[in-house]
């Protein structure tokens, strides 16, 4: 069964702590691995697509990174606007429904 | 601007009061999805469509209905609605499906 853990559920940052969130997965083959971003009661909003070991993908204070088991979402000198849920997902390879297997999320708190 | 819409953003509603969540999306999108988010359990995909006239059940199809007449709607048909299909629900979007999905904004349902 395909799963993914994400740690920790919950991380409480000073503005400009740099810190790294989790994503660990297993999957029996990976098609793609996704992270976004999810304000309270507001649809999940896109941030990196992965698809192979040793990808890297930076935008803004964000970066992250994808080896065969986890992936990294690192964050650099936080503000308080990235204060939010931070979701993980991959698509197996061999899945017709092409779902999206989720993580249950990690809470970052970033206090000014 | 390329979007993922959805149809009331908010609904009360009494137990067997049959209603439909609409979704739209203005990016040619081939593959549309489903998914409810319920606080400990994450999202969970309830339907999917491939194209036009082409669905298939998710991991939690039971209790709802859907249909894809038209390549950018994918209606979300509660016929007989009870008390644990209370949840925020989510519409989302792709090519064709192995790429990036994008969500709505959510529906929040209360069934009382």
């Amino acid at each position: 069964e395909d799963q993914v853990t994400q740690s920790p559920e919950a991380l409480r940052l000073q503005e400009g702590e740099s810190s790294s969130l989790n994503c660990s997965y297993t999957v029996s083959g990976l098609r793609g691995l996704f992270w976004y971003r999810q304000d309270p009661g507001k649809g999940p909003e896109f941030l990196f697509t992965l698809y192979s070991a040793g990808e890297e993908k930076e935008k803004e204070r964000l970066k992250a990174t994808l080896t065969k088991k986890e992936s990294f979402l690192h964050i650099t000198a936080p503000k308080p606007e990235d204060s939010a849920t931070y979701l993980c997902a991959v698509i197996p390879m061999d899945t017709g429904r092409r779902a999206l297997t989720f993580g249950s999320g990690t809470r970052l708190q970033v206090q000014p | 601007e390329a979007q993922v819409t959805q149809n009331p953003r908010y609904l009360i509603t009494v137990t067997g009061k049959k209603l439909t969540v609409t979704c739209s999306q203005n990016m040619n999108h081939e593959y549309m999805s489903w998914y409810r988010q319920d606080p400990g359990l994450g999202l969970r995909q309830i339907y999917y469509s491939m194209n036009v006239e082409v669905t298939d059940k998710g991991d939690v199809p039971e209790g709802y209905k859907v249909s894809r007449k038209e390549k950018r709607n994918f209606p979300l048909i509660l016929e007989s609605p009870s008390p644990n299909q209370t949840s925020l629900y989510f519409c989302a979007s792709s090519r064709q499906g192995w790429e990036t999905q994008y969500f709505g904004p959510g529906t929040r349902l209360l069934v009382l």
